[in-house]
């Protein structure tokens, strides 16, 4: 079965420091890996993806992306922490079927201080 | 890029009183759309993938009676929670897939039953 794992609850970081949210996964066939943000009570917003390609990609707000497939990653990266960064992060995996609904992880808290 | 307009943001309501929340893909055409339910600090967890001109696929545990989902056009879908109960209270957030787009979402609709 497609799966997704964020391991942490939440991750606090200081102001300008780098930070990571992780997130493994499990699928059949090739990876279609997301990432998406979330505001208090508001929808989701997209970060970025990973289909094919470099390993390495690159979104919005700053925020990356690295895809790992010997370890089944797609840990979320950047490298100067903002305090409005802070919110709640989900990582996706598209099953292999086309079209079919996006299953998400438990979702981590970023907090960023200042 | 894609947008996709949910309304409302909020609604309160009585209990055993009918909601209906919808959700509109304003410049593409979404043959697929998703509903998903989130409780506070959660997950989102997939109720049902909506198809225009056929019935709704619902997942495992969720009512069909109670979650009434009309995918009438290629740009509305509408979730209708029937009879509510305070238990239904909950964070409802639409998501339309796009060949162009990829996955958009809605910005939630919070339902509070009373």
């Amino acid at each position: 079965a497609q799966s997704v794992a964020q391991p942490e609850d939440q991750v606090n970081v200081a102001e300008g420091n780098p930070l990571t949210v992780k997130c493994t996964y499990s699928v059949s066939g090739n990876p279609y890996l997301f990432w998406y943000v979330q505001y208090p009570n508001r929808g989701l917003q997209f970060l970025l993806k990973y289909i094919t390609g470099d390993n390495l990609v690159k979104g919005s707000y700053g925020f990356e992306a690295e895809f790992n497939k010997s370890q089944t990653s797609f840990h979320l990266k950047k490298p100067s922490a903002l305090v409005s960064d802070s919110a709640l992060y989900f990582c996706a995996v598209r099953p292999s079927e086309a079209g079919t609904a996006l299953i998400f992880g438990k979702g981590t808290t970023l907090s960023v201080s200042s | 890029g894609a947008v996709v307009s949910q309304h409302p943001s909020r609604v309160i309501c009585k209990s055993g009183t009918s909601v209906k929340i919808e959700c509109r893909s304003l410049d593409f055409q979404a043959t697929t759309m998703f509903w998903y339910r989130q409780f506070p600090k959660q997950s989102l967890m997939l109720m049902a993938t909506s198809n225009e001109g056929s019935k709704a696929t619902y997942e495992q545990g969720v009512e069909k009676d109670k979650f009434l989902i009309n995918h009438a056009s290629l740009t509305l879908s509408t979730l209708t929670v029937t009879s509510a109960h305070p238990e239904d209270s909950s964070f409802y957030i639409c998501s339309a897939v796009d060949s162009n787009y990829g996955y958009t979402f809605g910005s939630g609709t919070r339902l509070t039953v009373v």
